[in-house]
This record gives C-alpha cells, structure tokens and sequence, in this order.
C-alpha cells in the first residue's frame, strides 16, 4: 500500500538547535517530495528527491533520499521561529503517477 | 494573479444545504486534485483530474461531486454532509509528465464546518 511514516509526530525546540526528520517507507518510490505547511494554509513545496542517495539544500535545510528510495530525511541546521509548521514528505505511487501518498507529518516548533 | 486560488476559505453549511467549492490554477498545469485534510489524519486523495479528465475516485461518498470543465478550473460540489465531513480541503495542481510527478501547488484551502 506503499505507506508512508513519519517521526517524530511532534518535536518542540528552541531556536538555534539542529533537528532531523525522518520519512520512511517498506516500499520503494521513484520520487519523494517534501512540503511545509502553515496553519490556515496549504503545503508548499520545499524539494523533489529523485536520485537514491540524492542530497538536496536549500538554505539551512538538507534533504537526503535513500539509497534504496525508502526512505529520506531532512535535516535543519539553526532553526528559527519561521521553521515552525507541518513537515510533510509524499510520493507517487508506483502504479500510478497520480496517486500521491502523504505521510501523517511532524509538527515543528522552534520556540524563540 | 499566479498560483492555486480556492474560495470560499472558509464555510460552514448544514447537513440539508448544497454548497460549492470551486479552485482555479494559473500555472498551466495538466492534472487537478483535491484533497481532505481532517485532523491527525494523512492527506486523503479525493479525485484526480487529468488533461480534464476524471482519472481517480478514491471511494469517495456520492455526497462529493466533483466537476472540471477547463483544466484551469475545477469545483467540489456538496450536498447532504455529515458532521464528520468537517475538514480543510485542499486543491491541488500539478504538472504530470510521462512517469514523472513532482511535486503539487496546492491551494490555502477551505475551511469547511457542517453542522
């Protein structure tokens, strides 16, 4: 069913700590995507991983897909009050490049 | 004006009452989604449009109806919810080529309460 979990679900810190976030699955996918949503809002789009072993950055953040393509994390190095949200990663399924599967999330919060 | 646009934000209707949702993408983007978001739960995959085309129901209750005319626009049509129907719903644009998916622009959704 190509499941998608998330860890931790919550994760509370203080600004200027390091945090990682894991994506992993039993199933393999020929992409991961991750997104980050505010409350009130949708998700938006932070990075596609498409290469088993990809690292990805983007500013403070670091994304890195499995070299299976299980799983994939993403690493924020300095967090800060705007960090704060919903950490979403989701993936197509093999059969189907429409049926994109989620992951519950873990909700960040960076105290200041 | 860009990007995925969805009205009303918020809603609040009674379980007899017809509402629509309706979303627009300015993105030329091929394939439309929407989406449940209900608390504590994953997103939940509603219906899938492609190049305007229905391609994907995920048993989802007759009470949704959805309707694309244009591949720019793409409306939810509700009547005779439940309270448990209560949830953000979120559209969705992408742009699917051959195998490859990546990655959606999704609407702020709407905020909808049926009591």
């Amino acid at each position: 069913t190509q499941l998608l979990e998330q860890s931790p679900q919550f994760l509370s810190i203080q600004e200027g700590e390091n945090l990682t976030v894991y994506c992993n699955s039993s199933s393999v996918f020929s992409s991961l995507q991750w997104y980050r949503q505010e409350p009130g809002e949708g998700p938006v789009l932070l990075v596609t991983v498409v290469t088993g072993g990809e690292v990805k950055k983007l500013k403070r953040l670091t994304f890195q897909f499995g070299d299976a393509r299980k799983d994939s994390s993403l690493h924020i190095t300095a967090a800060q009050p705007g960090d704060t949200g919903l950490y979403l990663c989701a993936g197509p399924t093999t059969y189907n490049n429409n049926d994109m599967r989620f992951g519950a999330g873990t909700r960040l919060t960076v105290k200041p | 004006e860009t990007g995925v646009t969805q009205t009303p934000r918020h809603l609040v209707m009674g379980m007899t009452n017809k509402k629509s949702l309706k979303c627009e993408q300015h993105l030329g983007h091929n394939a439309m989604y929407w989406y449940k978001q209900s608390a504590k739960k994953p997103l939940e995959l509603m219906f899938v449009y492609n190049f305007k085309e229905q391609t994907e129901n995920n048993s989802v209750p007759s009470r949704f109806s959805p309707e694309c005319p244009n591949s720019s626009h793409l409306f939810l049509h509700l009547h005779t919810l439940q309270p448990e129907d209560s949830a953000l719903y979120l559209c969705a644009s992408s742009q699917v080529l051959g195998q490859g998916n990546y990655g959606y622009t999704f609407g702020s959704g709407t905020r909808l309460t049926v009591v």
